[in-house]
């Protein structure tokens, strides 16, 4: 069966640095989204996209973040600036239609801040 | 603003009874999704419900939505110890953007 894929799946940064995450969503899926969950926390909606561009942003997601298709298969999450604070598991999703779809969620990338 | 808070927080229970899990939403939602998390895991799948459904059913699981009480259960029939999970309800809105609750974290010995 046909999955999302994320790599790194543990990325140690030190405060200040950008990272970049990366996904591979599942192939004809067309709406993908990026998910973030703070150790013992619920997971929060960062940003979901479609057609090349973002469609919807939680009050999470402001200028520090930015998300990029650059070719065909990936779907990236940049984190400019990296605070203590952005320390959590950053998930991948993609759904093949949104609204009444379910997403189909990848394993994570555990980012941890230094 | 919160959306999909979970009750209990933590259930245990022995393998072969059932599993009931709470979600309770403050908006008009479009659908309501039911998630499994494994430890260290990603997020997956389990049913979805659109607002104009009451119950659906796929399995051992059983989820009904009740709108008027902005309210949904999930129910596991004859648990197993590979149930062993966190449960998550996910309202998705009118926007399109989901909303996760805090989870039940759902222990079934064996």
């Amino acid at each position: 069966e046909p999955e999302v894929t994320q790599t790194p799946s543990h990325q140690v940064t030190q405060m200040g640095q950008e990272v970049i995450l990366r996904c591979v969503p599942i192939s004809n899926h067309l709406y993908f989204y990026w998910y973030r969950q703070i150790l013992g926390q619920k997971v929060e909606f960062l940003v979901s996209f479609y057609n090349n561009e973002i469609s919807e942003k939680s009050e999470i997601f402001d200028d520090q973040f930015s998300v990029e298709r650059p070719d065909g298969s990936n779907f990236t999450l940049k984190i400019r600036s990296t605070k203590l604070e952005d320390s959590a598991m950053y998930f991948c999703a993609s759904s093949e239609q949104g609204g009444n779809q379910p997403q189909h969620f990848g394993d994570g990338t555990r980012l941890s801040i230094l | 603003s919160q959306q999909g808070e979970e009750d209990p927080q933590a259930l245990s229970i022995q393998e072969g009874e059932n599993a009931t899990m709470n979600c309770s939403y403050k908006t008009s939602i479009n659908n309501l999704q039911w998630y499994r998390q494994n430890s260290g895991r990603g997020l997956v799948h389990l049913i979805l419900i659109r607002s104009n459904e009451r119950e659906k059913h796929s399995g051992r699981l059983r989820v009904t939505l009740d709108t008027s009480k902005k309210s949904s259960s999930l129910l596991i029939t004859a648990s197993r110890a590979a149930d062993t999970a966190s449960y998550f309800c996910a309202t998705l809105n009118n926007n399109n953007d989901m909303r996760f609750g805090a989870g039940t974290r759902l222990t079934v010995k064996p």
